[in-house]
């Protein structure tokens, strides 16, 4: 049964810093893995997509690395800001039909002015 | 631009009601899916929908159902309402066999009194 993780669970960082999220899973047979932002009280917003085939993506300051044969994934923010502060969850897909998703708890970032 | 909507942002009801919370979505997507989020238990897949009039039990389909009549809307029902299904729903969507996110609506706090 796929299981996802995401270290650290909440995470404080001063504005403009550089941070790593971190995404595991324990079966690397999976179709794509995807990261959403949560912010309180709203649904999920997709960030990224990486295919299976995929190492990584990027969108503006953000990029998400894919390493399927260890099971990880990690989300990279540049120079943070304080609006990116928000729940950051990743989810991985195992089949490319019926598109269910496996999610990990999520990640809390607070950046700080 | 993509759009799930959820048909009420907040709701509250007693308990033994008959619950329905209702969901729609613009993009002819195959797949829906209904989440429940609660805090330290992250998301959890309450059921899906790979079809019109086709569903499937995730993993917590206790106490719900679900309709799916038209390709567009995907309905969730609470049978009898208790106040253990106090929670915030999520309902998403995405296409079949496709490397193309999954879009969520932005939520339903719902209340059991």
């Amino acid at each position: 049964k796929q299981e996802v993780t995401q270290i650290p669970a909440a995470l404080s960082v001063p504005e403009g810093e550089n941070l790593v999220l971190n995404c595991s899973f324990t079966d690397s047979a999976i179709y794509n893995l995807q990261w959403f932002r949560q912010d309180p009280g709203k649904g999920l917003t997709s960030l990224l997509l990486i295919q299976s085939s995929q190492r990584e993506q990027t969108s503006g300051r953000l990029n998400a690395s894919l390493d399927k044969s260890s099971g990880r994934s990690t989300l990279y923010i540049a120079a943070s800001q304080p609006g990116d502060s928000a729940t950051y969850l990743c989810a991985v897909r195992g089949s490319s039909n019926t598109g269910k998703l496996i999610f990990g708890q999520g990640t809390t970032l607070q950046v700080k002015p | 631009d993509v759009k799930v909507t959820q048909s009420s942002r907040y709701l509250v009801k007693r308990t033994g009601e008959k619950v329905f919370l209702e969901c729609v979505q613009d993009m002819d997507h195959e797949n829906m899916f209904w989440y429940r989020q609660d805090p330290g238990l992250g998301l959890r897949l309450i059921y899906f929908s790979y079809d019109v009039k086709m569903k499937e039990k995730g993993d917590i389909p206790e106490g719900y159902s679900v309709s799916r009549e038209k390709k567009e809307r995907f309905s969730l029902i609470l049978e009898s309402a208790s106040t253990n299904q106090t929670s915030m729903y999520l309902c998403a969507s995405t296409r079949d066999y496709s490397n193309q996110p999954q879009h969520f609506g932005d939520g339903t706090r719902l209340s059991i009194l």
